[in-house]
């Protein structure tokens, strides 16, 4: 798995507490990206970076913040979980922007009771 | 919103035999990427392959992009029990400072022994 890691890599919370995962590279790529991934809605994209402080939504985003301060580091933080958003989430990273071949971390599957 | 639609949803073969799976998509796109995901891990990229091309190889992986149909083929040769997880296309689209990659919901391959 081409250097990503995540952590962790099972999480159990309660509805209404905040949740970080994190997602760390050590390949140095430009762009990152947090996916979560469901049953019948297959991988959808939550947010994603192209550089260091440079965030954006993706196209389920509501509920999610991400910061990146580090090339290396892409937090994902759930600012109050609800138990809509229990699901594995990947981590991804690219190199490049044209033909954005993704590498994807092992995941982390989180549950929120 | 999905723009890769997956079809089989499911496919089972016999070890050996060659495995076809068929990809469809709504919108122009910049290239179109397979990956696989073995059960509980990140997904691996396969193979891209750009609009402007027809046909890639890759071992044993070809994939055929048919842009007019807006439609792709992944076919395995030769099967192995290795073979057996889930495939997803995934669409690049442009997006603010990056490109995202629009995923199907998959087909599960099983090859049996």
């Amino acid at each position: 798995d081409a250097g990503i890691t995540q952590s962790p890599r099972h999480k159990v919370t309660e509805t209404g507490t905040p949740v970080t995962l994190r997602c760390h590279q050590t390949e140095n790529h430009r762009y990152m990206y947090w996916y979560r991934q469901d049953p019948g809605h297959g991988l959808r994209l939550i947010h994603y970076s192209y550089g260091v402080k440079d965030t954006d939504k993706g196209e389920v985003s509501d509920g999610y913040s991400v910061s990146r301060s580090k090339t290396e580091d892409f937090l994902l933080t759930l600012e109050s979980a609800t138990s809509s958003q229990t699901s594995v989430y990947f981590c991804a990273i690219s190199e490049s922007f044209r033909d954005n071949e993704q590498f994807f971390g092992p995941g982390t599957r989180l549950t929120v009771l | 919103s999905q723009q890769g639609e997956e079809d089989p949803q499911a496919l089972s073969i016999q070890e050996g035999e060659n495995a076809t799976m068929n990809c469809s998509y709504k919108t122009s796109i910049n290239n179109l990427q397979w990956y696989r995901q073995n059960s509980g891990r990140g997904l691996v990229h396969l193979i891209l392959i750009r609009s402007n091309e027809r046909e890639k190889h890759s071992g044993r992986l070809r994939v055929t992009l048919d842009t007019s149909k807006k439609s792709s083929s992944l076919l395995i040769t030769a099967s192995r029990a290795a073979d057996t997880a889930s495939y997803f296309c995934a669409t690049g689209e442009p997006i603010q400072g990056a490109q995202k990659l629009v995923f199907g919901q998959g087909t599960r391959l099983t090859i049996n022994p």
